[in-house]
């Protein structure tokens, strides 16, 4: 079974573009989520899918994140404009049941940022 | 502000002694913990978890110790082995509230 899956594996960008983050969650797992690590730091929650709703956004930034879920498959997590805060690594988790936090979750190898 | 902290960013063993990592809490309201373990260029992988009601869960040669009162949990690997060398990151939920992560410790177990 194939496990989360995260394109790109890096991307460098300038300060002001915009940036494309995509995450394919393991098969028919229903719940997914986004987290970014800034270099030394923390592993920060940003949000919470349950098929293709938002069930928590709690931990976006800021109105320059912007994350969909067509369909309940794949995910994309979308920055514009990028500024240099944004750097990190975003990694991409899924989970089996609808029932919340006591599944574990399966990250992806996550999407390394940086921005010039 | 932190509501989960790994105060030690590194720790080296030897092989085959007793690995501990700390992480401690603020939050009395978290009631399941867990520890995840991250090798370079890869996300973090599930290693074990404890719940509020348990004081003690066991996984072969890792442990997880939660004193409730202290705030503390610890992870104990034993023997520790020279694949064991990785960043491992502590977290904590309450209900249904997202995951929350300390900074993680970077474990090197020495042959």
């Amino acid at each position: 079974e194939a496990g989360v899956t995260q394109f790109p594996s890096h991307s460098v960008i300038e300060k002001g573009q915009t940036v494309t983050l995509r995450c394919d969650p393991i098969s028919g797992h229903d719940n997914l989520y986004w987290y970014r690590r800034v270099m030394g730091k923390e592993i920060k929650f940003l949000l919470h899918f349950v098929k293709e709703s938002k069930q928590d956004e709690s931990g976006m930034p800021n109105n320059r994140f912007l994350a969909e879920r067509t369909g309940g498959t794949y995910s994309t997590l979308k920055v514009q404009p990028a500024e240099l805060e944004d750097s990190g690594v975003y990694f991409c988790a899924s989970s089996q049941r609808i029932t919340g936090w006591r599944e574990t979750q399966y990250f992806g190898p996550g999407t390394r940022l940086l921005v010039l | 502000d932190q509501q989960v902290k790994q105060n030690s960013p590194s720790l080296s063993v030897q092989e085959g002694r007793i690995s501990i990592l700390n992480c401690d809490y603020t939050n009395s309201m978290f009631d399941y913990f867990l520890w995840y373990k991250k090798y370079p260029a890869e996300g973090p992988t599930f290693l074990i978890s404890i719940s509020s009601i348990k004081d003690k869960n066991e996984d072969g040669r890792f442990t997880v110790f939660l004193n409730k009162s202290a705030k503390h949990l610890s992870l104990h690997i034993v023997p520790s082995q020279p694949g064991d060398s990785a960043v491992y990151f502590c977290a904590a939920s309450r209900g249904n509230t997202p995951l929350v992560f300390g900074k993680g410790t970077r474990l090197s177990v020495i042959a």
